[in-house]
């Protein structure tokens, strides 16, 4: 167990349909970045955020975009879906700044739109 | 040219024997590098990380970096069925955030 929380465990949507998803870092840990990872794949790095703020994009369209709270807490919402967000969603928690860069994951979010 | 390259497998080994895990990696700039194991419909799990060339060894798990070759690989000693799951590398780059860039993952098998 990691300490890292997500909610929810999966979610079915429809095409078009907004979603929220939300994250709890761990204990100690001031940094939540988010990953997208489709069947078969890696996870692709959406983006971070650290002190309230976004911190690094990957390569995804405005339509996701992200909040972090001031207990570190972090939210991924995703507008307009589209067929090909199905995938599973992760958080990972990490201290910026800090001598150790390991990121650990959530048990993540498995979004399906259909 | 991928910037972080497995083999996607499967590698299938005998319960017992060592299994070896290769990643090779694109951005001479990588600066840390992750080795993260994924059961199926689970999330990853990280088991080591290591940023200086040469091996690190943690129970029966060994990372080894060579960054002339941009090369990282795990090495599994005593290898069990429970080892069976999908593993990841990941590295991070210098400068910035550490945003984490996955291979696609090799897929192991430990048959008894």
């Amino acid at each position: 167990e990691t300490g890292v929380t997500q909610s929810p465990t999966h979610l079915i949507k429809t095409r078009g349909q907004q979603v929220t998803l939300r994250c709890s870092s761990q204990s100690g840990h001031n940094t939540v970045s988010w990953y997208q990872q489709a069947l078969g794949q890696g996870p692709q790095f959406i983006f971070q955020y650290y002190r309230e703020e976004e911190n690094g994009r990957g390569n995804f369209p405005p339509r996701f975009s992200g909040l972090q709270f001031p207990n570190y807490s972090s939210e991924l919402n995703v507008n307009a879906l589209e067929l090909d967000d199905s995938a599973l969603y992760l958080c990972a928690s990490s201290l910026f700044g800090g001598a150790r860069p390991e990121q650990y994951f959530g048990p993540g979010t498995r979004l399906t739109v259909t | 040219q991928k910037e972080v390259e497995q083999n996607s497998g499967p590698l299938s080994v005998p319960e017992g024997a060592i299994a070896s895990l290769n990643c090779t990696y694109s951005d001479r700039g990588s600066q840390s590098f992750f080795w993260y194991r994924q059961y199926s419909g689970k999330s990853p799990e990280l088991i080591m990380f290591i940023y200086s060339n040469g091996d690190k060894e943690d129970g029966r798990f060994t990372a080894q970096l060579n960054k002339a070759s941009q090369y990282v690989s795990l090495l599994i000693r005593d290898s069990q069925p429970s080892d069976s799951a999908t593993y990841l590398c990941a590295v991070t780059l210098s400068g910035g955030y550490n945003k984490l860039i996955f291979g696609a993952g090799t897929r192991l098998a430990v048959h008894p």
